[in-house]
């Protein structure tokens, strides 16, 4: 059960920024949201996560709305290499608790 | 940091055959997971660890599939015997006692005919 619903597919401008959502309206208070990727032939890579406030990183950023039912990833100058399916998964940060990936959203950038 | 090693990348093996894959999670990583995925079912948890210790192995599709993990710097995935339909990736991947996510291997491409 992966609790989050995100696109099926999206595309992207080359430069231009890419803004992926996610809903996930059932969150708990202490669920994390985290962010995957997938490119093509490789192992998901961690993105980025947060629990209630914005985050930042050197790849993306990471806008959770008030209430926490959604979030969006935001890659700010995308590039080809950014093609790949993104996973947003909620989960409990301290535990050993799996990982349960969707189906997710795969992102292509247009040259 | 290597990252997670896993081997061998790619199997090809007949249907029947005993498979066994392999996975070196990074130094100081207490959990290790072993997932499967396929163009059916993405990406499936099959079974992880906890100081060599499996916690939850519910994922694993039947007893054919078995894993271990000896000791904090190997573990093993094994099928036997190997059957068409367990044709798939399969990704190892660890992650500290309370770190910010897992880190993947490359992957196995495992292949039954």
């Amino acid at each position: 059960d992966a609790k989050t619903t995100q696109p099926t597919s999206m595309d992207c401008a080359e430069g231009r920024a890419a803004n992926l959502p996610c809903n996930h309206s059932t969150i708990s208070g202490n669920e994390y949201v985290y962010w995957y990727r997938q490119i093509h032939s490789q192992g998901p890579q961690y993105i980025i996560h947060g629990l209630k406030n914005n985050e930042t990183n050197e790849m993306a950023s990471l806008i959770i709305t008030e209430d926490r039912k959604s979030s969006t990833l935001i890659l700010p100058h995308a590039t080809l290499r950014d093609t790949a399916v993104y996973y947003c998964i909620v989960r409990l940060h301290y535990t050993g608790n799996q990982f349960y990936f969707g189906t997710g959203t795969s992102l292509t950038v247009i040259p | 940091d290597a990252g997670v090693i896993q081997s061998p990348r790619h199997e090809v093996t007949e249907m029947g055959q005993e498979v066994t894959l392999r996975c070196k999670p990074i130094s100081g990583h207490d959990y290790l997971f072993w997932y499967r995925q396929t163009m059916m079912r993405g990406l499936e948890l099959l079974i992880y660890f906890n100081n060599n210790v499996p916690i939850d192995d519910s994922g694993m599709p039947e007893d054919r599939f078995s894993a271990k993990m000896p000791n904090a710097s190997f573990s093993t995935l094994k099928i036997q015997p190997s059957e068409p339909r367990d044709s798939a990736v399969y990704f190892c991947a660890s992650s500290p006692q309370r770190g910010t996510g897992y880190t993947f291997g490359s992957g196995t491409r495992l292949t039954v005919v």
